[in-house]
């Protein structure tokens, strides 16, 4: 069992497209964290959520912590977009963290 | 300031060997995980460090290990390597708690088991 889901696992946009990235968690969390990997490895962090809203940029993160969901927005996608999206949850019991296996998102000029 | 160092940057050992990966965090981190990155298996939690000390640990074999050190670099060891260890070992340092608090990666040791 998976503590944390994510859909898509691939998802394929043209640029310009308004692309919606969905997480879902089943255990009780202190926050949840955005990464985004490129190709090669690098993981930068793009938001930590514990409530509400987040905006930087084109992206955009909810969290609705009734629903053990968080999604991840991004407006006028574009090519440089193209990356993995993790979705982690640090559990508040235990001390764990937990990742999604990732969205592959790949936008197309 | 400087980004989080990850030395080596690629690895190749044998079963059987031990291997230890080090990390130097941004100026003023306290923390410091530690995290395996398979292609099956995905990013998964090894352990975190906090001021010295180990504040929590994955669900991985008593093989892997790690400490930190006063002026928070960390490193990790594993012995006894077994094919399934090769992966991604990438590092994240922050100011607080990982939990709560945003994580700075490191570039990642990129270990290969012969």
């Amino acid at each position: 069992k998976n503590e944390v889901e994510q859909s898509p696992q691939n998802l394929t946009a043209q640029e310009g497209e308004f692309i919606t990235i969905n997480c879902s968690y089943s255990v009780g969390i202190s926050a949840l964290h955005w990464l985004q990997q490129h190709p090669g490895g690098g993981i930068v962090s793009l938001f930590m959520l514990s409530s509400g809203k987040k905006k930087h940029g084109r992206l955009i993160a909810t969290i609705n912590i009734q629903e053990k969901h968080s999604s991840l927005h991004i407006t006028a996608s574009h090519p440089r977009d193209s990356a993995v999206y993790i979705c982690a949850v640090g559990s508040n019991t235990g001390n764990q963290f937990y990742f999604g296996t990732g969205t592959s998102l790949t936008v197309i000029p | 300031k400087a980004g989080v160092t990850q030395t080596p940057r690629y690895l190749i050992k044998t079963r059987g060997q031990q291997v230890t990966l080090s990390c130097s965090p941004i100026s003023g981190h306290r923390s410091v995980s530690w995290y395996q990155q398979t292609p099956g298996q995905g990013l998964q939690f090894l352990f975190e460090y906090f001021s010295e000390t180990q504040r929590n640990k994955g669900n991985f074999p008593g093989r892997f290990s790690g400490r930190q050190f006063s002026n928070s670099r960390s490193e990790m060891n594993v012995s006894t390597l077994e094919l399934g260890d090769s992966a991604l070992y990438l590092c994240a340092t922050s100011l607080g708690r990982s939990r709560t608090d945003t994580q700075y990666f490191g570039p990642g040791t990129r270990l290969t088991v012969l």
